[in-house]
């Protein structure tokens, strides 16, 4: 079975500092995983995707993630938040062969000016 | 480009009635889904179609149908609604079962049951 932990549910980030939201993935197969922004009152939109290619995946809006077998993780970073960042971010997991996704429970982050 | 499309954006009703929740994608997309949105839970997902003709459960499908007629439509039915279905519902799909691409999803349904 696939699933995904989010640490933090809210994060607070002054506007130009480090953006971090942590994702620790279980899975039993190799993994593909992925993440998603909300937006307030829209649905969800693809950041980023990891598909055993680079471990380093860069998407859009600045944001890039880093798929780490070992600490099964895949954690979101930006170098420098924008006010326009501020979001709910979803991190998901499918395995191989799999046609489910499984998301995580969600970190809003809040960007300070 | 339409994308997907939900309708109602909200609806509200009475325990016991019944609705249905329309969903309509215009990408000939292969794969629909039907996720509900609770605070505190993200986002699980309900019910699924892998093609015309081809439905599966999910984590919560219980209360709720579906059936998937024409690759366009993929309509969610609550039989009798309960205040637990109170929720956020939003649709999405990909253009292969495999979902090694990205999900599309659309604006969402809030449902409140009273």
């Amino acid at each position: 079975a696939q699933s995904v932990t989010q640490l933090g549910s809210h994060v607070s980030v002054s506007e130009g500092a480090l953006v971090l939201l942590r994702c620790n993935y279980s899975s039993s197969v190799p993994p593909y995983l992925f993440w998603y922004v909300q937006y307030p009152n829209q649905g969800l939109q693809l950041l980023l995707k990891y598909t055993s290619a680079a471990t380093l995946v860069k998407g859009i809006n600045g944001f890039e993630a880093e798929f780490k077998k070992s600490e099964t993780s895949f954690h979101l970073t930006k170098p420098s938040a924008h006010m326009s960042d501020a979001a709910e971010y979803f991190c998901a997991v499918k395995g191989t062969g799999a046609n489910n996704l499984f998301f995580g429970t969600g970190t809003r982050l809040t960007v300070i000016p | 480009n339409a994308g997907v499309t939900q309708t109602p954006k909200f609806q509200v009703l009475k325990t016991g009635q019944s609705m249905t929740l329309q969903c309509a994608q215009d990408m000939n997309h292969e794969y629909m889904s039907w996720y509900r949105q609770d605070p505190g839970m993200g986002l699980r997902l309900i019910h699924y179609s892998v093609g015309a003709g081809i439905t599966d459960q999910g984590e919560v499908p219980n209360g709720y149908n579906v059936s998937r007629s024409t690759t366009e439509d993929f309509p969610l039915r609550l039989l009798s609604a309960a205040p637990s279905q109170t929720s956020v519902y939003f649709c999405a799909s990909s253009p292969r079962p495999a979902l090694n691409e990205k999900l599309f999803f659309g604006s969402g349904t809030q449902l409140s049951v009273l």
